[in-house]
């Protein structure tokens, strides 16, 4: 298995601009989550989704964010409009049974 | 709530010296808790877990850790160091939600840096 896939891997924006981020999670996994890493803030989950359903999205720090998973195989952070307080990386991933597997991430930057 | 105290931010240890990263829990229910290392640019890899049944955990790279519930703690062992294990390291724990989903919480890392 090829793991958790992320695209891009780097996201150098203009604030204002939207931006997409994608998530393929690992086949037969049915929880995918999207997390963001900062110096300042450390780890923070942002939503998660469990069979594709969207169960907690406390942490989405706003309305300019939204993430969506239409099957199984596929979800996307939506950053709309972005703005440099944004600027992270941010991680997907999925899970099974308990322990969570990361993609690399996508290490956005917003100028 | 959960909750996850990683009370060392930083831990030096000599190549060769056994090393230990501290972490502390705190849940209502029973416990599934995790280790994970993150490289530089890279996402978090799992490392081991402790579900139930012995106390003692083997996982990657010769790491171990020891559950205790008396003192909710989990704390990450390995008996000798490598240079290689230089790197940022994350305890988790969680339970069964209701969903039938496991969110995670995370400490804030560890970052361990091992001198040749």
């Amino acid at each position: 298995d090829a793991g958790v896939i992320q695209s891009p891997r780097h996201e150098v924006t203009e604030m204002g601009q939207e931006v997409t981020l994608r998530c393929k999670p690992i086949s037969g996994h049915n929880s995918l989550f999207w997390y963001r890493q900062t110096m300042m803030r450390g780890l923070e989950l942002l939503i998660y989704f469990n069979n594709n359903v969207p169960i907690d999205d406390s942490g989405m720090p706003e309305d300019r964010f939204s993430a969506k998973m239409p099957n199984a195989s596929f979800s996307t952070l939506k950053i709309q409009p972005s703005e440099p307080r944004d600027s992270a990386v941010y991680f997907c991933a999925s899970s099974l049974k308990g322990e969570q597997y990361f993609g690399p991430g996508t290490r956005l930057t917003v100028t | 709530a959960q909750s996850v105290a990683q009370p060392e931010d930083q831990v030096n240890v000599a190549e060769g010296n056994p090393l230990t990263v501290k972490c502390t829990y705190s849940v209502s229910g029973n416990p599934y808790l995790f280790w994970y290392v993150q490289y530089p640019n890279r996402g978090l890899q799992f490392l081991l877990k402790y579900i139930t049944g012995d106390n003692l955990v083997k996982g990657s790279y010769g790491f171990e850790a020891e559950f205790n519930k008396s003192q909710t703690s989990f704390h990450l062992k390995k008996p000798s160091a490598l240079v290689s294990d230089s790197a940022l390291y994350f305890c988790a724990v969680t339970i069964l939600s209701g969903a039938g989903s496991y969110q995670l919480t995370f400490g804030k890392g560890t970052k361990l840096s091992v001198i040749p």
